[in-house]
């Protein structure tokens, strides 16, 4: 059974800082990776999509790796702003049909 | 914003009672995922649907039943509501049904169970 957890939980930074978010997970035979964006009470704001054959995806100022043999993914938010302020899930595709497992997501706080 | 939508976007229930949450698609997408998420947990998967056939189903109990239409857009039923329930129930779609395609949510039905 795959498991993903997300660490840190919270994380509360000033604005201007470059900031790691790390996921991690049990099963390493996936198809892909996605990171996305929940802001309060809202759905899911799709981020990045890594291919297991992928090491890493940039979008503007986010970037994510995986290392799929060592379970791993990590989300970098450089220069981070208050706009950027919610909470980060990771969830990774695995299996046959269109099953993503997440992770309990990190509270990302930034201050100006 | 992805061209995923949900109905109602909250509504409150009592316990007992019946409720249907209705998704559409995104243009071009043939498959349907339904999601739990309790406050505070990440999404939890409930089932899939792939032109108008479940393909896929998570750990919730058989009161939680769905369909999806020749234009597939979806509905996820509830019955015999406890309280448990209370959640957010996200839709995705993606353009196939296999994991190694991009899921696009829409924003959510609140679901209160009192």
């Amino acid at each position: 059974k795959q498991e993903v957890t997300q660490i840190p939980a919270a994380l509360s930074v000033p604005e201007g800082e470059n900031l790691v978010l790390n996921c991690s997970f049990t099963d390493s035979a996936i198809y892909n990776l996605q990171w996305f964006r929940q802001d309060p009470g809202k759905g899911l704001t799709s981020l990045l999509l890594i291919q297991s054959s992928q090491r890493e995806q940039t979008s503007g100022r986010l970037n994510a790796s995986l290392d799929k043999s060592s379970g791993r993914s990590t989300l970098y938010i450089a220069a981070s702003q208050p706009g950027d302020s919610a909470t980060y899930l990771c969830a990774v595709g695995g299996t046959s049909y269109g099953k993503l497992t997440f992770g309990q997501g990190t509270i990302l706080t930034v201050h100006p | 914003e992805t061209g995923v939508t949900q109905s109602p976007t909250h509504l409150i229930k009592t316990r007992g009672q019946q409720v249907t949450l209705r998704c559409s698609s995104q243009s071009g997408h043939n498959t349907v995922s339904w999601y739990q998420q309790a406050l505070g947990q990440g999404p939890q998967f409930i089932f899939q649907y792939y032109r108008e056939e479940e393909n896929g189903r998570g750990n919730f109990p058989p009161r939680f039943s769905g369909l999806q239409f020749p234009n597939y857009s979806s509905e996820l039923n509830v019955n015999a509501l406890e309280l448990d329930d209370s959640a957010l129930y996200l839709c995705a779609s993606s353009g196939d049904r296999g994991s190694w395609t991009e899921a696009f949510f829409g924003q959510g039905t609140r679901l209160t169970v009192v």
